[in-house]
């Protein structure tokens, strides 16, 4: 069945350091990749997604890359800050029986940016 | 306010009792979306409507679990014979191209 796997489960870096996270998803009809970022006790935001027709897309310090070879699509933040903190999961589309799609979502990264 | 809106946000309920959880989606949103997620864990896709039709439910989805969405715009999602491991945020979302997220309903099962 389908499966989104994200690793790591737990991050922590200096403020102002890079932060990647990594996911693999399992069907190779998933086409749209968002990655949303949850504060404590708060809604999941979206912050960035991509489609599988790119590569790779840039919003100032964050970014996304998607390599469908090997169905892996990672999110990269730059120059973290404080404010970066939170749990950030991926998520991947899936077709349904009914031609359409659901989302199938990572089981989430805690970011830590340390002062 | 044009967000995702979910209420109640928070349920207190006893084991064996019904509830009820209400989701209004962003009004030009076709596409609505309910999760239920666990501390740690990320969204677990429960159920999923097209306007009013539910196109997919997940097979994990017990048979006390039911959700309407009768005119394509608000749904409710309800609980029959609540057990203690149904204690959970239930999340709606909606979307049109890109997905948002309700504030969600916390439920804890007594």
């Amino acid at each position: 069945g389908e499966n989104v796997e994200q690793h790591p489960s737990t991050l922590s870096v200096q403020e102002g350091d890079s932060a990647v996270i990594k996911c693999t998803y399992s069907d190779s009809a998933s086409n749209y990749f968002p990655w949303y970022k949850q504060e404590l006790g708060k809604r999941p935001q979206l912050i960035i997604d991509i489609r599988s027709n790119v590569g790779e897309k840039k919003d100032q310090r964050i970014a996304v890359t998607l390599n469908k070879t090997a169905k892996h699509f990672s999110l990269h933040i730059t120059e973290t800050q404080p404010e970066d903190s939170a749990v950030y999961f991926c998520a991947a589309t899936a077709p349904t029986t009914s031609g359409t799609y659901k989302y199938i979502f990572g089981t989430g990264t805690r970011l830590k940016v340390l002062a | 306010d044009t967000g995702v809106s979910q209420d109640p946000r928070h349920k207190i309920t006893k084991r064996g009792q019904n509830v009820t959880f209400r989701c209004d989606p962003i009004s030009e949103h076709n596409r609505l979306y309910w999760y239920r997620q666990t501390l740690g864990q990320g969204p677990e896709f429960l159920t999923y409507f097209q306007n009013e039709a539910q196109l997919e439910k997940s097979r994990l989805l017990s048979d006390r679990f039911s959700a309407e969405r009768p005119k394509g715009s608000f749904s409710t999602l309800e609980i029959q014979r609540t057990e203690q491991g149904d204690s959970a945020m239930y999340l709606c979302a909606s979307s049109f191209k890109e997905q948002f997220f309700g504030p969600g309903t916390r439920l804890t099962v007594l």
